[in-house]
């Protein structure tokens, strides 16, 4: 079935370092690819989305490329703030199910 | 505009005991679903609803139970509470019954624990 498969955590870096968040997907049709960042105590949200290969979704500063050769999805930014401290999800949902797939969420430490 | 509200917040519960966790959006969305989340496990959608009148399963039904009488409620019911259902519980939604390409909308959270 399909599957989502991020990095684990915690990822710990000091304010303004350069954040990658490794992402890969299997899916037997073409799915959409989503980011979702829950902090602390709140529900999820969505931070970026790309829909077809190629396409790159951007939030924030935030970035991440559908590449449909190595079925992938890496999140990445280039300074990340305190702020950004928070547990990021990948998630796809394919074409022809009601169904959002969660990675295992990977947590953000940024230090100042 | 309130969005996606869950009820309640925390709750703890005795194996064996009943319970029906609340959510309920004002945005008319027709999808909605409930999710827990485990530490190591991400999110696993229990039920999902394209509609009212429409329920169906998702990766992780036993020992829940859902309904979806009117648009803007879906609770999610526990039979008789097991401490392996100690989790936080999500609802989400989105606008239409074929949430391919949308965003969720997230409550909350209910973060519930069975003794």
């Amino acid at each position: 079935g399909d599957s989502v498969t991020q990095m684990e955590g915690p990822v710990t870096l000091s304010e303004e370092a350069f954040l990658t968040i490794n992402c890969t997907y299997t899916a037997t049709g073409y799915p959409s690819l989503f980011w979702y960042v829950q902090y602390p105590g709140e529900g999820l949200q969505l931070l970026l989305k790309a829909t077809k290969a190629d396409d790159k979704g951007s939030n924030k500063g935030f970035e991440a490329t559908y590449r449909k050769e190595t079925t992938s999805f890496h999140l990445e930014k280039g300074s990340v703030q305190v702020s950004d401290s928070a547990v990021y999800f990948c998630a796809l949902s394919t074409s022809g199910t009601y169904k959002y797939i969660f990675g295992t969420g990977t947590r953000l430490k940024v230090l100042a | 505009n309130a969005g996606v509200t869950q009820t309640p917040k925390f709750q703890v519960l005795k194996t064996g005991q009943s319970m029906t966790l609340q959510c309920a959006q004002d945005m008319n969305h027709e999808y909605m679903s409930w999710y827990r989340q485990d530490p190591g496990m991400g999110l696993r959608l229990i039920h999902y609803s394209v509609g009212a009148g429409i329920t169906d399963q998702g990766e992780v039904p036993n020992g829940y139970n859902v309904s979806r009488s009117t648009t803007e409620d879906f609770p999610l019911r526990l039979l008789s509470a097991a401490p392996s259902q100690t989790s936080v519980y999500f609802c989400a939604s989105s606008p239409t019954g074929y949430p391919t390409n949308e965003k969720l909308f997230f409550g909350s959270g209910t973060q519930l624990s069975v003794l």
